[in-house]
């Protein structure tokens, strides 16, 4: 089962909600990724998940508030959103290689976010 | 320097051809990973291929090849008998060296929209 489920599909926010994007893999795979991607843009990384503890923030605004409540599940928390933010979040998971993995990393189908 | 060049921001290709999509990387590691990722406009991306920098020997996944020449840096995916569901974007991506017991980050090229023509 290679499959990577992310809710909601769709998400439409105002500026001063809070609202959660949720992701969840049971491929045993601990390393967890958040990508936000731009329409015809690849995807940028935002932050990395390796056994549960955050190992890479690439300087994300407070405003996005990722956490990892177990080796399955990532959340991602939004607060006081700009329209800026408006974009694909995708989340992603990998293998350790030792296990004879490459890090490939599969992807969810991703959560559409318009920040109004 | 970009570390991965996709010089195709579009491509067209006749259903049943082949076409080949073009992807040149830079990395001063010895070890490192190249792969191919496939995203159509529901928006997932689909892993396709992976090359190892040690692969003596051409990855091949069903109709999809890598090109990979190490000499020249460059790792182009070739698709066979291009079929209409294969319209979409596709991403080279590079995983600087060898692979990690936990995370490891992958640097995308900008993408080439591929579209297979009836």
């Amino acid at each position: 089962d290679t499959e990577v489920t992310q809710t909601p599909k769709h998400l439409v926010m105002g500026m001063t909600n809070k609202k959660s994007l949720k992701c969840e893999q049971h491929m045993g795979h601990r390393a967890m990724y958040w990508y936000k991607q731009k329409a015809k843009k690849p995807p940028e990384l935002m932050f990395v998940y390796s056994y549960e503890k955050l190992s890479i923030n690439e300087s994300v605004p407070s405003r996005f508030s990722p956490e990892c409540p177990n080796s399955s599940l990532l959340n991602l928390h939004l607060h006081a959103l700009q329209p800026e933010d408006s974009a694909l979040y995708l989340c992603a998971s990998s293998h350790p290689g030792q296990l004879g993995s490459y890090n490939e990393q599969f992807f969810g189908p991703g959560t559409r976010l318009t920040v109004l | 320097a970009q570390k991965i060049t996709q010089t195709q921001p579009g491509m067209f290709v006749q259903e049943k051809e082949a076409v080949t999509l073009d992807c040149t990387y830079d990395t001063s590691d010895q070890s490192y990973g190249l792969f191919w990722y496939k995203q159509p406009s529901s928006g997932e991306m689909i892993f396709l291929i992976y090359q190892g920098s040690y692969d003596e020997q051409n990855a091949t996944e069903g109709r999809y090849s890598l090109n990979f020449q190490k000499a020249r840096k460059s790792a182009n995916l070739v698709i066979s008998a291009s079929q209409l569901g294969d319209s979409a974007m596709y991403f080279c991506a590079m995983r600087e060296g060898p692979p990690s017991g936990s995370a490891r980050q992958l640097t995308f090229g900008s993408g080439t929209q591929l579209t297979v023509l009836p």
